[in-house]
C-alpha cells in the first residue's frame, strides 16, 4: 500500500530535549516536505527536499533541521524544542515534474506537545 | 513569498445545496492547482487537481480554473453533512522550486441537515 508513515503519532516532551520525528514513503517520490499546522494559520512549510541531499528552507525553518540521506526518508529534527513548537506536524511527498507538480500525499500527522 | 488566498469562511450551507469555495493566487506562472479536504485532526486528502483553464468535474465536485484572473474555485453539488470539513487550496511553484506547494489557510465548510 502506497503511504507516508510518520512516527511518533503523539509526543509530549520537555523544553530542550532533542527529538526526531521520522517520515518514510514507499512511492519512490523525489519531493518530500514538512509542514506544521496551527489554528488559524493553516499549513506552513518548514523544510522541503527535491531529492537526496537536496533540501531547502520553507517559510518557518527556525528551530528545525532536516536531512535527506535516502530517497524514502526525511526526518525532522528539533535540536532544542521550545513550547512555541507545540503543533500538529505533517510530512508529505510527491513526484516532481517540470510542468507542474503531482499531488502531495500526506502522512497521518504527529501531534507534538512541548512543556 | 507566494500568496494563496481563500475566502475566510466559515461557510454554512444546507444539505443538498451547492457550496462554492474560492481561491486566488499571486504567482502568474503557477501551473498546478489542488483542492484538499481536511477533517478536524486528520491529514489533508486530495479531492481535485486541475492543470488547465476551464472546468473539471469529478462526481459532485467541480474545479474551475481561470489563469488570466489567477482564480481557482471548487463547487460541491448536493452537499452532504459528510462534506463538513476544512478545504485547502494549494498552488505549485513552477519556478526554481518545482516541487513546492503553497497552501491557503483553508475555508471551513459546514453542511447542516
Amino acid at each position: 500500500e502506497a503511504q507516508v508513515t510518520q512516527n511518533p503519532r503523539y509526543l509530549i516532551t520537555v523544553t530542550g530535549k532533542k527529538l526526531t520525528v521520522t517520515c518514510s514513503q514507499n512511492m519512490n517520490h523525489e519531493y518530500m516536505s514538512w509542514y506544521r499546522q496551527d489554528p488559524g494559520l493553516g499549513l506552513r512549510q518548514i523544510y522541503y527536499s527535491m531529492n537526496v541531499e537536496v533540501t531547502d528552507k520553507g517559510d518557518v525553518p527556525e528551530g528545525y533541521k532536516v536531512s535527506r540521506k535516502e530517497k524514502r526518508n526525511f526526518p525532522l529534527i528539533l535540536e532544542s524544542p521550545s513550547p512555541n513548537q507545540t503543533s500538529l506536524y505533517f510530512c508529505a511527498s510527491s513526484f516532481t515534474r517540470v510542468f507542474g507538480n503531482q499531488p502531495q500525499h500526506f502522512g497521518d500527522g504527529t501531534r507534538l506537545s512541548i512543556l | 513569498q507566494k500568496e494563496v488566498e481563500q475566502n475566510s469562511g466559515p461557510l454554512s450551507v444546507p444539505e443538498g445545496a451547492i457550496a462554492s469555495l474560492n481561491c486566488t493566487y499571486s504567482d502568474r506562472v503557477s501551473q498546478s492547482f489542488f483542492w484538499y479536504r481536511q477533517y478536524s485532526g486528520k491529514s489533508p486528502e486530495l479531492i481535485m487537481s486541475i492543470y488547465s483553464n476551464g472546468d473539471k468535474e469529478d462526481g459532485r465536485f467541480t474545479a474551475q480554473l481561470n489563469k488570466a484572473s489567477q482564480y481557482v474555485s471548487l463547487l460541491i453539488r448536493d452537499s452532504q453533512p459528510s462534506d463538513s470539513a476544512t478545504y485547502l487550496c494549494a498552488v505549485n511553484d513552477r519556478g526554481s522550486t518545482l516541487g513546492r506547494l503553497y497552501f491557503g489557510r483553508g475555508t471551513q465548510l459546514t453542511v447542516w441537515p
